[in-house]
């Protein structure tokens, strides 16, 4: 069974970066229909899609983050990695990873990590 | 279209049914899915494509689509069941992920 766990400094100064891992355990990173995906939910607000990668490296990226976000895998060790550049306060938010499961024309996150809060905050 | 719209509250009286929509353009051309959140908790996928529920969850639970609109359905609604649903999808190009702004289920 697939196990997902974020962790990354709980507080950044804004216009630094942010710099996240997931780590995976218990399942492959090496299926092609797997995406590994960074989502994110501001405290009392809905959840955002920041990006996916797949097992080759393409990235698929929120065009609304303007390209402050990139997301790297690591099969060898198990691990994607998201940065976040240029913070504000607006980026506060528990940030996910997440398994997506792509097909033709449908998709779905099973399993997600347990979420880690980032404050951007001086 | 670049959006999933959700109503922002539903209530049910217990053991009744209650039906969550989401309503966009690229709905015509890709599947929904529907995942619940406690507080506290990460999302859990609840309903996936046509109408697929994952291993463990409750089958009062159903999903369903009609043009541009999806809907979730929970038959006979359980205390357990109050918690956020947000539905996603992705844009017309299907290229960018999209979830609904979030549906706050109250169980009376």
């Amino acid at each position: 069974q697939v196990q997902l766990q974020e962790s990354g400094p709980g507080l950044v100064k804004p216009s630094e970066t942010l710099s996240l891992i997931c780590s995976v355990s218990g399942g492959s990173m090496t299926s092609h229909n797997y995406h590994w995906a960074w989502i994110r939910q501001p405290p009392g607000k809905g959840l955002e899609w920041i990006g996916s990668i797949d097992h080759s490296g393409s990235t698929y990226n929120n065009p609304s983050l303007k390209s402050r976000a990139t997301i790297l895998v690591d099969t060898s060790k198990a691990q994607v990695s998201l940065k976040l550049s240029s913070l504000t306060a607006a980026d506060t938010a528990v940030y996910y990873c997440a398994r997506a499961k792509v097909a033709a024309t449908l998709d779905w996150f099973d399993p997600w990590g347990q979420g880690t809060l980032v404050t951007v905050s001086s | 279209s670049s959006e999933l719209t959700q109503d922002p509250t539903v209530s049910v009286a217990l053991g009744q049914t209650a039906r969550i929509t989401c309503q966009g353009d690229s709905l015509r051309l890709f599947y929904t899915s529907w995942y619940q959140q406690k507080p506290g908790q990460a999302p859990v996928v609840v309903i996936y494509g046509k109408n697929n529920r994952p291993l463990g969850i409750p089958d009062r639970f159903s999903g369903s689509a009609s043009g541009n609109t999806a809907s979730l359905t929970i038959t006979g609604a359980q205390a357990e069941d109050e918690a956020d649903y947000y539905c996603h999808s992705r844009d017309s190009s299907g290229a960018v992920v999209l979830f609904g702004g979030g549906t706050k289920l109250t169980v009376l």
